[in-house]
């Protein structure tokens, strides 16, 4: 079956380092992705993975281990603007995105 | 620029009614995408169109009627909706480069209301 999993919730402070996980159990792996979605807007995409390692992005970084099934987005100087959801994608097969139940994150002050 | 333009914003319709959603992309993208995101889930994919024709239908019932007129534009055609329809619609596209996975851009979404 295809299977990816998140943390529902997560919280940390504002100026602070977080890190949301995303493994995953598919059939077919062409590449994992991360988007952020605020209530009520579009995904925003923020980082792709094909290769294991460390892919970064200004304050965010993604990580992937292909062995192990195992991606992690790093968020660095947590600002308030990033309260949101953090979606995992794996693409399964062309143009198939399965999609994680996401993680919703709050940034307090 | 990797916008991908969605109208209208908010749609209330009855369920006798037949309403259409539109999109567009001036991206040069060949793969376009409808999805149904209901609240705090993630979204699920409905269609895809390749090169202008229908490469995937995830099962969707055929009250929801897809239409890709040229490579910018995609249409999801609707009619006798249930309430249960009610949802954020979504379109993306993607470029379709044939080497490993390609990155989709997401529209605002049409937040459809069904009475």
């Amino acid at each position: 079956g295809q299977n990816i999993d998140q943390p529902t919730e997560m919280t940390a402070t504002e100026g602070a380092i977080v890190q949301i996980n995303c493994t995953y159990q598919t059939s077919g792996f062409n590449g994992l992705f991360w988007y952020q979605q605020h209530a009520g807007e579009a995904p925003t995409f923020l980082s792709y993975n094909v290769l294991d390692g460390l892919e970064e992005k200004g304050r965010f970084s993604s990580f992937l281990s292909r062995s192990k099934g195992y991606s992690y987005l790093l968020l660095k100087e947590l600002q308030m603007k990033d309260s949101a959801s953090y979606l995992c994608a794996v693409e399964g097969g062309t143009y198939k995105y399965i999609f994680g139940t996401g993680t919703r994150l709050k940034v307090l002050a | 620029d990797t916008e991908v333009t969605q109208t209208p914003k908010h749609l209330v319709m009855g369920m006798t009614n037949k309403k259409s959603l539109k999109c567009e992309q001036h991206m040069g993208h060949r793969a376009m995408y409808w999805y149904k995101q209901k609240a705090k889930k993630p979204p699920e994919l409905m269609f895809v169109y390749s090169y202008e024709k229908l490469s995937i239908n995830e099962s969707v019932p055929s009250r929801f009627s897809p239409e890709c007129p040229n490579s910018s534009l995609l249409n999801l055609h609707l009619h006798a909706l249930q309430p249960e329809d009610s949802a954020l619609y979504l379109c993306a596209s993607s470029q379709v480069s044939g080497v490993l996975a390609d990155t989709q851009y997401f529209g605002p979404g049409t937040r459809l209301t069904v009475l």
